[in-house]
């Protein structure tokens, strides 16, 4: 079956550090979704993509956090500088436009020291 | 700010009980879709349904949806303990997905 693969699986930075997360979506998938998941709480969402384009990023912290989708396939999600806040899962999902469940990836845990 | 609120929070049930569990949104959607999540893991999509059906089955699992009162539950059938997850249900409008907080379900062997 195929998957949604992420990477790194775990990262620890130390604050003020740049950090980088790395999704691949399934193939032919339109959607994708990057998520922040705070321990204990659901996941919200940071930025959604079709194709190459940004459909909603309302939700991301601008000063700090930057997503690209180049080609419309994979995506790459920044945080410069990270904080200690910033310390979470982040959740990488993928789907076909039209009304699909959608395929998470495994995540990637990010510690902040 | 998250779209759905599920109640309750946590639930701890038998083996072979029954488990259910609500969940409330705030705007229009085009469906809403229910995910379960492993400790630590991503999350895993279990069943979608339409804003114009009422109920839907899958296996063990039974969604209803009540567009009128913005809620829908989900039920499982016959718990095991392979059930242990937090499950969350997603409003899904112009195909952005709102999550909830989440329900914590722990099925006792």
């Amino acid at each position: 079956e195929a998957e949604v693969a992420q990477s790194p699986r775990y990262k620890i930075t130390e604050k003020s550090q740049a950090v980088a997360f790395w999704c691949d979506p399934i193939s032919g998938h339109a959607t994708l979704y990057w998520y922040r998941q705070i321990l204990g709480q659901g996941p919200e969402l940071l930025v959604q993509f079709q194709d190459e384009s940004v459909v909603d990023d309302s939700q991301l912290p601008k000063d700090r956090f930057s997503a690209e989708r180049l080609k419309g396939v994979d995506s790459t999600l920044k945080i410069q500088p990270a904080e200690l806040g910033d310390s979470a899962m982040y959740l990488c999902a993928s789907g076909r436009t039209g009304s699909y469940g959608y395929t998470f990836g495994s995540g990637t845990r990010l510690t902040v020291v | 700010s998250q779209q759905g609120e599920e109640d309750p929070q946590a639930l701890s049930i038998q083996e072979g009980e029954n488990a259910t569990m609500n969940c409330s949104y705030k705007t229009s959607i085009n469906n809403l879709q229910w995910y379960r999540q492993n400790s630590g893991r991503g999350l895993v999509h279990l069943i979608l349904i339409r804003s114009n059906e009422r109920e839907k089955h899958s296996g063990r699992l039974r969604v209803t949806l009540d567009t009128s009162k913005k809620s829908s539950s989900l039920l499982i059938t016959a718990s095991r303990a392979a059930d242990t997850a937090s499950y969350f249900c997603a409003a899904s409008n112009d195909y952005k997905l709102s999550f909830g907080a989440g329900t914590t379900v722990t099925v006792r062997a």
